[in-house]
This record gives C-alpha cells, sequence and structure tokens, in this order.
C-alpha cells in the first residue's frame, strides 16, 4: 500500500485568495491525481500530475485556476486560485503504484471552505 | 464518457441486516473500485476488480463483466459500516495507471443499533 498526507486537513479562506494544498506519499508513485468533491455529488478528476512535465487536466479544468507541481516522485501542490464560494470542496490526492498499476490509493483529503 | 450509476443513493438498516448496494456502468472498463468515505472525507479502497468475486471479513464483492454491474455485499452489518460507499471505474487499456477513475455519487449507508 502507500502512505498519502494531505496539508492542511482543512481551511477557511476568503473569495479572491489562494490555496495551496500539498500531497505527501511514503514513497516513489507512478501517477498521481487530484479530484474534487463538490457538496452532494461525486468526486471528478481535476487532472494528473506527472513528475517532471505539465500537468493532464481534465473537461473543464484549467492551468489558471489550478496550478499543479509534481517536483518528483513522492510530492505534488495543487493550488485552488482566485477562490470563490463554488470552490468549497474537498480535494483528494490519489496515486497508483506497484506493479498493479489499477490500484489506487486516496489521501484523507482537505476540506475547503472559502466565505 | 462512463456513466457510473448507483442504487440506493440511501440506505438505513439495522444492525445485523444484510446488505446490498449496486453499481453499473455504461462503458467496458479495466476495473472497478469499491471505495468507502467516512465523515471526514477520507477515502479507503476495500475492493478492486476486474471479474469475478472478492470478499473480505463480512464484505464481498462482485462483478459482471458482460452485464455492466457491481454488486457491495455487506453480512451481518454493524454501526461502524455507516459511511457513503462508491464505486469508481477505470477506462479500458489502464494498464500503465495513467487514467483517472470515474466515479458514482455514492451510497448513504447509515446502520442503526
Amino acid at each position: 500500500s502507500a502512505v498519502i498526507s494531505q496539508k492542511p486537513s482543512r481551511d477557511i479562506c476568503q473569495r479572491g485568495t489562494s490555496l495551496t494544498i500539498q500531497c505527501q506519499v511514503d514513497s516513489q508513485v507512478t501517477m498521481m491525481f487530484w479530484y474534487r468533491q463538490q457538496p452532494g455529488q461525486s468526486l471528478t478528476l481535476i487532472a494528473t500530475a506527472n513528475q517532471g512535465s505539465e500537468a493532464t487536466y481534465e473537461s473543464g479544468f484549467v492551468i489558471d485556476k489550478f496550478p499543479i507541481s509534481r517536483p518528483n516522485l513522492t510530492f505534488s501542490t495543487l493550488t485552488v486560485s482566485n477562490l470563490s464560494p463554488e470552490d468549497s470542496s474537498i480535494y483528494l490526492c490519489s496515486v497508483t503504484r506497484g506493479r498493479r498499476y489499477n490500484e489506487q490509493f486516496f489521501g484523507p483529503g482537505t476540506r475547503l471552505t472559502v466565505l | 464518457k462512463n456513466e457510473v450509476e448507483q442504487s440506493p443513493q440511501n440506505l438505513t438498516a439495522q444492525e445485523g441486516e444484510f446488505i446490498t448496494i449496486n453499481c453499473s456502468y455504461s462503458v467496458g472498463i479495466s476495473a472497478l473500485h469499491w471505495l468507502q468515505q467516512h465523515p471526514g472525507g477520507g477515502i479507503v479502497s476495500l475492493f478492486m476488480l476486474s471479474s469475478g468475486k472478492k470478499k473480505h471479513g463480512r464484505l464481498i464483492a462482485t462483478i459482471n463483466i458482460q452485464e455492466k454491474h457491481s454488486s457491495l455485499h455487506i453480512t451481518a452489518s454493524h454501526p461502524r459500516d455507516s459511511a457513503v460507499y462508491i464505486c469508481a471505474v477505470l477506462p479500458p487499456n489502464s494498464g500503465g495507471g495513467a487514467d483517472g477513475l470515474t466515479f458514482g455519487k455514492g451510497t448513504h449507508l447509515i446502520i442503526q443499533p
């Protein structure tokens, strides 16, 4: 398995500011993913974080709003920029690793509330 | 894009009851996950299936690839099983692990003592 930590676990932010979420894994992983879960909705993939190259964004998500860094194989950050109340969600980091690449592990999530 | 439907959306049962949660999807997949999400938001992977049936403790998961359907069963349910159970699928040819999951909306399960 993979042990994933996220910081912060929760935050309350003002409209127009930005929040950077960190995802740290206890071992090197192949792929890292960032998901969003808006209240009452299913999780939605924001982007895939690739080590050494730009992230790959899903339809409806853009780099200016959700810049992602992945400087090495154990760490990634997601920034949610120019916050609005609609950004209030749980943000989850997920990774795949090992021979069974379909196996995914999830971080504990970051609960963001935008006032 | 795969459409993932879960039923029921909400389920309240008494301790000890046998629980079934269903998941159907619209397009062929390489694997299906059953996940458990507790109120704090953290998610735990319960099963990953590509065929047949898996059992872990009181949990059983089955999948029928031809019918594009999976079920999660909980035997002898307990209040600590109360959580949101989420079905998620991987698209075909995901052996490289480069694809994210598509999720159902989840089933809110409450087990009353």
